[in-house]
């Protein structure tokens, strides 16, 4: 089962920043957190990850919370493009980086 | 670079045959996995090769099995197949690097298996 909740969907004016939270309450001191997207019948694309430090990359910004217990992806400036299903997944990536996809939220960016 | 590469990205089989699905790994990387997605539902992690085995498999059966090659390409084959099959079959790659830490997985397009 997957060890993380995030909320079914979600909605972002274009040109907003989007805010997508993840609960992972139970996740261990060596589980690293990753964000996926997906968009429509094309292969998860790998967005950015962390351990607890914030991280930020050219696509989104990451933060973790000091407890770790959960997290925030931000996409700075949504764009129609970002209309996608965002996953967080945790992962012991000292043993392999099997990923296990929960349900995800189903960003929708709107004009 | 080429990314990850599946073939091919269609497949259309009857029931009970057999299937062969393939993979290229991102440039630079050992490690290939295999996901199967269902309509409507997230991946699920099939396998996972690395140095030409199998290191870990999640709950599928022996119906589905795997090779990776030399040059780290790899292989899913499907036995006896199920109308439940039919799914969208995702290769992922990456790289296990220093201190055995596995890279981020890059994945490809998939392929698009319909059994009838």
């Amino acid at each position: 089962d997957a060890k993380t909740t995030q909320p079914p969907s979600m909605d972002c004016a274009e040109g907003r920043a989007a805010n997508l939270p993840c609960n992972h309450s139970t996740i261990s001191g060596n589980e690293y957190v990753y964000w996926y997207r997906q968009i429509h019948s094309q292969g998860p694309q790998y967005i950015i990850h962390g351990l607890k430090n914030n991280e930020t990359n050219e696509m989104a910004s990451l933060i973790i919370t000091e407890d770790r217990k959960s997290s925030t992806l931000i996409l700075p400036h949504a764009t129609l493009r970002d209309t996608a299903v965002y996953y967080c997944i945790v992962v012991q990536i000292h043993a392999g980086n099997m990923l296990t996809f929960g349900g995800g939220t189903r960003l929708m960016v709107k004009p | 670079d080429a990314g990850v590469t599946q073939s091919p990205t269609h497949l259309i089989k009857t029931r009970g045959q057999q299937v062969t699905l393939r993979c290229s790994p991102k440039s630079g990387h050992d490690t290939v996995s295999w996901y199967q997605q269902a309509l409507g539902q997230g991946p699920q992690f099939i396998f996972q090769y690395y140095e030409e085995e199998e290191r870990q498999r999640g709950n599928f059966p022996d119906r589905f099995s795997g090779h990776q090659f030399p040059n780290y390409s790899s292989e899913l084959n499907v036995n006896a197949l199920l109308l439940g099959d039919s799914a969208l079959y995702l290769c992922a790659s990456s790289l296990v690097g220093t201190g055995g830490l596995y890279t981020e997985a890059f994945f490809g397009q998939g392929t698009r298996l319909t059994v009838v």
